[in-house]
């Protein structure tokens, strides 16, 4: 099955600085990769996701490359505030074979003031 | 983006008992899973919970611990069977509307098994 590893597992940067998290996947047929964001007490909730016929998706501050040969996407975050502080999750599933979507094991983001 | 409620949001079980957490969305979805989310980890898929046929399990999970129900295309529960203290998560309901498509979650429903 599919496997997905996430790094780093802390992030802290100084408000203003961008943040990058790095995403890796096993299965080549998987084709559809979200991000979650997860505040402390809440459920996760989507932020950016990007399908396999896309390499590159924006949306304002934060931005997911995706490179299909090397099976690794990542999540950008620029001029962070301190409100994106909270644990981001990747994940990887087929899409159009059931949809079952496959955590990456997460990063906790802290933007220090 | 849809409402996906859950209830209970939260519970403190008894060791050896069963709780069921139901799960209602706000219109009729194609796939409604269940995931698990311990202490401080990622999110595990226990099950996809199939419309009027048994749920389809991930290795690890299993019916007798977990059995799960979807009468319609609106509601699903998930049972948690005998639980103990390693049964603490917090259980996730998640739902999309075709196949491909954005998975939401709930709010998802905190136990904890003392």
């Amino acid at each position: 099955g599919e496997n997905v590893e996430q790094h780093p597992s802390t992030l802290s940067v100084q408000e203003g600085d961008s943040a990058v998290i790095k995403c890796t996947y096993s299965d080549s047929a998987s084709n559809y990769f979200p991000w979650y964001k997860q505040e402390l007490g809440k459920r996760p909730q989507l932020i950016i996701d990007i399908r396999s016929n896309v390499g590159e998706k924006k949306d304002q501050r934060i931005a997911v490359t995706l490179n299909k040969t090397a099976k690794h996407f990542s999540l950008h975050i620029t001029e962070t505030q301190p409100e994106d502080s909270a644990v981001y999750f990747c994940a990887a599933s087929r899409g159009a074979a059931g949809n079952k979507l496959t955590f990456g094991g997460g990063t906790r983001v802290l933007v220090k003031p | 983006s849809a409402v996906i409620s859950q209830k209970p949001s939260r519970d403190i079980c008894q060791r050896g008992t069963s709780l069921t957490i139901q799960c209602q969305v706000d219109s009729q979805v194609t796939m409604m899973f269940w995931y698990r989310q311990q202490p401080g980890q990622s999110l595990t898929l226990i099950a996809t919970a199939n419309q009027g046929s048994e749920a389809t399990y991930e290795s690890g999970f299993v019916i007798d611990k977990f059995p799960i129900s979807r009468p319609n295309l609106t509601f699903s529960t998930l049972t948690v069977s005998n639980m103990s203290p390693e049964d603490s998560s917090i259980y996730l309901c998640s739902a999309s509307w075709s196949s491909g498509n954005t998975i939401y979650f709930g709010e998802g429903s905190w136990l904890t098994v003392v």
